[in-house]
């Protein structure tokens, strides 16, 4: 399998822009994850889904931010408009619904927002 | 809400030297997991303890949940090199599966 994979790598964008961050996760796996990474605040969840579903968005910090999963192999992160403060690492991760649960991160996409 | 704080923040050793990361819960854990994420890399899962003062080894990294089921730690043996990075441990929110990430320890080793 080739784990999950999230794109682009690499995100320049302008202060007022609209972000999308895309996600596919592994094969088979029921949940997916999306987090944020900055030196400040370390490594936050943002939201994630059980099947496609979303279960808990409680880490969202704004209307700005939305997320989707219309099917099971994809997902997207939403930033619109995006401000320098979200400048940081986002990752996505998945897991299966049994023990360890152990989750599987992808590379991660880095925003800059000027 | 629940916080999971980790210290110390950075550690430095010589290579060789052991290394220990300790990980504390402001709640009762069912679970603990820990993660190790390599300079500009992703977490990567290392291992999960269940049991109230459960012991695991994997080689030179020994992970241990206290019996509180509030605490955890990571000890390395004899640091190499290949051991740099920034080890995270994680817990369960009550009755979900939202795991909070700790604050993660930065090892670094000098050779």
């Amino acid at each position: 399998d080739a784990g999950v994979i999230q794109s682009p790598r690499h995100e320049v964008t302008e202060m007022g822009q609209e972000v999308t961050l895309r996600c596919k996760p592994i094969s088979g796996h029921d949940y997916l994850f999306w987090y944020r990474q900055t030196m400040m605040r370390g490594l936050e969840l943002l939201i994630y889904f059980n099947n496609n579903v979303p279960i808990d968005d409680s880490g969202m910090p704004e209307d700005r931010f939305s997320a989707k999963m219309p099917n099971a192999s994809f997902s997207t992160l939403k930033i619109q408009p995006s401000e320098p403060r979200d400048s940081a690492v986002y990752f996505c991760a998945s897991s299966l619904d049994r023990a360890p649960y152990e989750q599987y991160f992808g590379p991660g996409t880095r925003l800059t927002v000027t | 809400g629940q916080q999971v704080m980790q210290i110390p923040q950075y550690q430095h050793v010589q290579e060789g030297e052991d290394f220990t990361t300790y990980c504390n819960s402001s709640t009762t854990l069912s679970n603990i997991q820990w993660y190790k994420q390599r300079p500009g890399g992703h977490p990567v899962f290392l291992i999960q303890l269940v049991k109230s003062g459960e012991v695991k080894k994997q080689k030179r990294l020994t992970f241990q949940f206290g019996e509180a089921k509030k605490n955890s730690s990571l000890h390395i043996t004899a640091t190499q090199t290949t051991d740099v990075g920034t080890y995270f441990c994680a817990g369960p929110d009550s009755g979900t599966y939202k795991y909070i990430f700790g604050t993660g320890t930065r090892l670094k080793v000098l050779a």
